[in-house]
């Protein structure tokens, strides 16, 4: 079956260094969704990328998807202390949608 | 408010009890899913019901059982509960299964 794997686990930053979270998946995806959730909140949905090559932007949040469809990355210029959370991605295809294991944010101010 | 309601917020119970977490789809949503989430662990998938019927099943123990009623709410049933079923459940809506889930603030579960 489908299985997506997000890397790293676990990311300490310092408050102004980048951050990239990545996410591959086993088969390749209709779409790919990322999710945030703050600590003690849930999942709050950020984007979906469809289109094979995709890339969007908002503000400091760059989101990929690669030219297979199988892989994505989120990646946080300059990172500020209301960046921190757990960072998602969810892999779409035929009905079935696998969430990552998340990348947990840690940025020290 | 993310419109996806979940009650109740928390809830405490003891070993070998059942209880039952209710949730309400944000308006328009005809997919509910049910999530678990142990403490620092990721989501755990466990069923998602379309209208009324269930469309898939995740690791959703035989202990666990859900529904999705005609208005639409779903509600999840643990029962036999034992000490490691504590976690949030967490509840999401969405148009349809390739669309962005929306969750709700989830149910915290705690068994004693």
């Amino acid at each position: 079956g489908q299985q997506v794997m997000q890397i790293p686990q676990y990311q300490h930053v310092q408050e102004g260094e980048d951050f990239t979270t990545y996410c591959n998946s086993s088969t390749t995806l209709s779409n790919i969704q990322w999710y945030k959730q703050r600590p003690g909140g849930h999942p709050v949905f950020l984007i979906q990328l469809v289109k094979s090559g995709e890339v969007k932007k908002q503000k400091r949040l760059t989101f990929q998807f690669g030219e297979a469809k199988k892989n994505s990355s989120l990646h946080i210029t300059a990172t500020q202390t209301t960046d921190v959370g757990t960072y998602f991605c969810a892999g779409y295809n035929n009905n079935d949608m696998r969430f990552g294991a998340g990348t947990r944010l840690t940025v020290k101010p | 408010d993310s419109g996806v309601t979940q009650t109740p917020k928390h809830l405490i119970t003891a070993t070998g009890q059942r209880v039952t977490l209710r949730c309400s789809p944000r308006s328009g949503d005809l997919s509910v899913y049910w999530y678990q989430q142990s403490l620092d662990q990721g989501l755990q998938f466990l069923i998602q019901y379309y209208n009324g019927e269930e469309r898939a099943k995740g690791n959703i123990l035989e202990r666990f059982s859900a529904q999705q009623f005609p208005d639409l709410h779903s509600e999840l049933n643990l029962s036999s509960l034992e000490l490691g079923d504590s976690a949030l459940y967490f509840c999401a809506s969405s148009r349809d299964s390739n669309y962005g889930y929306t969750f709700g603030s989830g149910t915290r579960l705690t068994v004693v």
